[in-house]
């Protein structure tokens, strides 16, 4: 069974830059098959999608991040990670990272919270 | 751009009771890419439902998904305590590639 997990500094200040990783166990992070991305949710909002990559493509990225954002993977760690540029307040947020398949996320990290404040 | 709306915003029942959420398209979406997730408080969402209507490994058969077009429904058919929790559909849109979620229903105890 796979297992997704965050890390990344909780606290920004405005301006700075988001780094978050996402360290896979229990599955290969090669299998062509899946995709993995990052969403995020703001306190007591819903869901909201912001980009994902395949191992062996290009990223997509939620277009009204798209300027901001940026995901790589790593396979020799295991890893792929989000950069999220500019950070405002309206950036804070649990963040997500999750395994996909066809068109849905079918296992998700516990979730980081990220409060971008001065 | 598709917009995913769902209702109602918050469904008060007791347990044992049936429950239907409705997830609404602004246009024409293909089954095959709405799925449906279960969150409760401070926890991540989980896969309850992909294709519409095809359940997720785990599931419990008392959660059923239909529809298509534009209008999709999430049925439980008698509540447990576990199931009080929020609940959005999904979709995914292939060109250009773009996930979408809708604001969720909360199922709350009566």
């Amino acid at each position: 069974q796979v297992g997704l997990q965050e890390s990344g500094p909780g606290l920004l200040k405005p301006s700075q830059t988001l780094s978050l990783t996402c360290t896979v166990s229990g599955a290969s992070i090669s299998t062509g098959t899946y995709f993995w991305g990052w969403i995020r949710q703001a306190a007591g909002n819903g869901l909201e999608w912001v980009g994902r990559i395949w191992t062996s493509g290009d990223p997509d990225y939620n277009p009204s991040l798209k300027s901001r954002v940026r995901i790589l993977v790593d396979t020799s760690k295991s890893q792929f990670s989000l950069r999220l540029t500019s950070v405002t307040a309206a950036d804070t947020a649990v963040y997500y990272c999750a395994r996909g398949h066809w068109g849905m996320f079918e296992s998700w990290g516990q979730g980081t919270l990220v409060t971008v404040s001065s | 751009e598709i917009v995913l709306t769902q209702s109602p915003g918050t469904l008060s029942l007791s347990p044992g009771e049936r429950a239907t959420l409705s997830c609404r398209a602004s246009q024409y979406i293909s089954s095959t890419y709405l799925a449906w997730y279960q969150q409760k408080p401070g926890q991540a969402p989980r896969l309850l439902i992909y294709g519409a209507s095809s359940r997720a490994t785990g599931v419990p058969a008392r959660f059923s998904g239909s529809g298509s077009e534009t209008d999709f429904i999430l049925t439980i058919s008698r509540l447990e305590p576990e199931d009080f929790a929020v609940y959005y559909c999904q979709h995914y849109g292939t060109s250009p590639p773009i996930f979408t979620f809708g604001p969720g229903t909360k199922v709350d105890i009566k």
